[in-house]
């Protein structure tokens, strides 16, 4: 199965632009990078998936490198409410298999 | 509405008892997960199932059991054979690709 790696922890300024780094160099073609963010004592929360393209909603922005060995999770204004773990998924197509990392620890500095 | 129910909230277990976690969704999803949570880790898969009556052994499965007789529900037995099973446990589903939802979990506490 693929692995993501990404930093134990940022820290951010509130208001300020976030980008969460996640590297995937094993890849494969029927992969999507799908990114979770969770609450202290909640389930994980969806926050965007994509394949190749770069993806944009309400949430987030979401930037896949040309080779896909790498994704950007960009928060385009922090809050507060902000803060949590996120975790950078690869979720195969073919098996359905969406296994979870460690995830990068997000704070974000008033 | 439309969502991801896990029961109970909290439950506790005397070593040595079996104990079933529910998981039901009314999402329509093909796809259903569980998940282990220990503190201050991150979410290990236990099992999935893609379909009705078919399921697969995920990284953590040795003391667990599943079952997936019907399409909404997904019900997780932590066995007597698993050997610290003291977690927060997560259940979802999805359709695809899409976003996977999850259900708010269920404390388990072996006393």
């Amino acid at each position: 199965d693929a692995k993501t790696t990404q930093p134990n922890s940022m820290e951010s300024n509130e208001e300020e632009p976030v980008h969460l780094p996640c590297n995937h160099s094993t890849i494969s073609g029927t992969d999507y990078i799908h990114w979770y963010r969770q609450l202290p004592s909640q389930g994980p929360e969806y926050v965007i998936h994509g394949l190749t393209s770069n993806v944009n909603n309400r949430m987030a922005s979401l930037a896949i490198a040309e080779d896909r060995k790498s994704s950007t999770l960009i928060l385009h204004r922090a809050t507060l409410r902000d803060a949590a773990v996120y975790y950078c998924i690869l979720f195969n197509f073919g098996n359905e298999k969406l296994t979870f990392g460690t995830g990068t620890r997000l704070t974000i500095i008033p | 509405d439309g969502g991801i129910t896990q029961s109970p909230k909290y439950l506790f277990r005397k070593e040595g008892q079996n104990v079933t976690l529910s998981c039901e969704q009314n999402l329509n999803h093909d796809a259903m997960y569980w998940y282990r949570q220990d503190p201050g880790q991150g979410l290990r898969l236990i099992y999935y199932s893609q379909i009705v009556n078919d399921f697969q052994k995920g990284d953590i499965a040795e003391g667990y059991s599943v079952s997936r007789e019907k399409k909404e529900s997904f019900p997780l037995t932590v066995t007597s054979a698993q050997k610290n099973p003291t977690a927060f446990y997560l259940c979802a589903s999805s359709s695809g690709v899409d976003e996977a939802f999850f259900g708010q979990g269920t404390r388990l506490t072996v006393v």
